[in-house]
């Protein structure tokens, strides 16, 4: 595709309820990360991928957090029973080998009610 | 441990040149990254210093220092479209990247 791709845009869910959010990456990429942004801050590291293994996942916060691509394209954060502490944009990049650009996807709103 | 510190806000005339500073304290770092993120927007990459010194694209330029664990972007001419946030992001050898908590520029007419 063109660009990264976040689906859905927005989630608003119940607390204690189980979501997945969808990274579509720019084809043949091979580095994929996924962040999580709040008002006003940066994003905030949580996983990346190097092709379909986690290379570093020292930044999910708790075992309600898990991501996936197994085939090193497509990617999916899972969330399980959600807290409305969860609530901020998820931010997904990817990048080619060697890359020092990163290109980014225009994120999914989570809100937990 | 990993960190990028940076001022929160910076408050600047159009037209004007602004400069905005980035510490860090990364291990095994690579670069310096810099990225602007409009409000309700991705972020999107603007500049990369893999050496110290001075790199240029247009009204933006970069700058590092590896031995002062610092860098900084420098806008010129100022544009009421640069309101955004503007991020340092520190690349590492094995390719994560640690992003600072920005700064947002407040551009005044």
């Amino acid at each position: 595709g063109a660009g990264v791709s976040q689906t859905p845009s927005n989630k608003v869910t119940e607390k204690g309820k189980y979501v997945e959010l969808r990274c579509d990456p720019i084809s043949g990429h091979t580095a994929l990360y996924w962040y999580r942004q709040s008002l006003g801050q940066g994003p905030e590291f949580l996983i990346y991928f190097q092709g379909t293994g986690a290379a570093d996942d020292s930044g999910l916060p708790n075992d309600r957090f898990f991501a996936v691509r197994p085939e090193g394209s497509v990617s999916t954060l899972k969330i399980q029973r959600t807290e409305r502490g969860d609530s901020a944009v998820y931010l997904c990049a990817s990048s080619a080998t060697g890359a020092t650009e990163a290109f980014f996807g225009q994120g999914t709103r989570l809100t937990v009610v | 441990g990993q960190s990028l510190e940076q001022p929160s806000e910076v408050t600047a005339v159009e037209g004007a040149i602004v400069q905005m500073n980035c510490t860090y304290q990364t291990s095994g770092f690579y670069g310096l990254s810099w990225y602007q993120q409009h409000d309700g927007g991705a972020p999107t990459f603007l500049s990369y210093n893999a050496l110290d010194g001075l790199e240029e694209t247009g009204r933006f330029s970069s700058f590092l220092s590896r031995s002062d664990s610092y860098g900084y972007l420098l806008l010129q001419e100022l544009q009421m479209k640069d309101s955004a946030s503007y991020f340092c992001a520190g690349l590492r050898r094995d390719d994560k990247i640690i992003f600072g908590k920005g700064t947002r520029l407040h551009i005044l007419p």
